[in-house]
């Protein structure tokens, strides 16, 4: 079936460390976004990309790092910068050749820095 | 910039009793807006959507919204909540500009009581 595989479902990490987390979608889908929800805060933008090669900064990305290298990958890189990087990560896709901006998620990264 | 305002955090309602949930956005242009419902833990699902034509939108699981321009709201309703209905729910707007930014609200949460 179709659709946005995030992983791992869960993680830790040690201050000071990188980490980086997966998202792959299979939707043939343009437009790949990432996410951080926090309790009370809903869910903010981090970075989003509309195309290969191309992204850009959403309203948090202060700490964070993407690629997009291949239509099917948009990972995201969470390093020793981001100063309060516990919280649930969110990877969505949509199709942007249709317009609709419906986004398609996975099950969320719950990254957890001891 | 775009922005979505969710004025009820908590809402609690019995099972069988109508549901509304508030939501109102703030955007230059006529927006592309959304519901989405999340389970806990898992990712977002989406239960509507409103691009144009018809103010009145039908979705999933028995839930509508109605698009007022005039009061720049887009609030969900449902007219017998199901105790499978318990969830949060998130309004969002896109950017119709083309550049597919979405914004959420915070999120209301919906506990339902027998």
């Amino acid at each position: 079936d179709g659709g946005i595989t995030q992983s791992p479902k869960y993680l830790f990490r040690k201050e000071g460390q990188n980490v980086t987390l997966s998202c792959e979608q299979n939707l043939n889908h343009d437009a790949m976004y990432w996410y951080r929800q926090d309790p009370g805060q809903g869910l903010r933008l981090i970075y989003y990309s509309q195309i290969v090669n191309d992204f850009q900064k959403g309203d948090i990305a202060e700490g964070y790092s993407v690629s997009r290298e291949k239509k099917e990958s948009f990972p995201l890189t969470v390093t020793s910068a981001q100063k309060n990087p516990t919280a649930f990560y969110l990877c969505a896709s949509s199709n942007k050749r249709e317009g609709t901006g419906e986004l398609f998620f996975g099950e969320g990264s719950r990254l957890t820095v001891l | 910039a775009q922005s979505v305002t969710q004025p009820d955090i908590h809402i609690t309602v019995s099972e069988g009793a109508s549901l509304e949930l508030r939501c109102n956005y703030s955007y230059g242009a006529t927006p592309y807006l959304f519901w989405y419902v999340q389970s806990p833990g898992q990712g977002l699902q989406l239960l509507l959507k409103y691009f144009s034509g018809d103010t009145l939108v039908q979705g999933i699981k028995g839930f509508e919204a109605e698009f007022k321009r005039s009061q720049s709201s887009f609030n969900l309703r449902k007219p017998s909540v199901h105790w499978s209905d318990a969830a949060e729910y998130f309004c969002a707007v896109e950017d119709s500009g083309g550049y597919q930014k979405v914004t959420f609200g915070i999120g209301t949460k919906l506990q339902v009581i027998p």
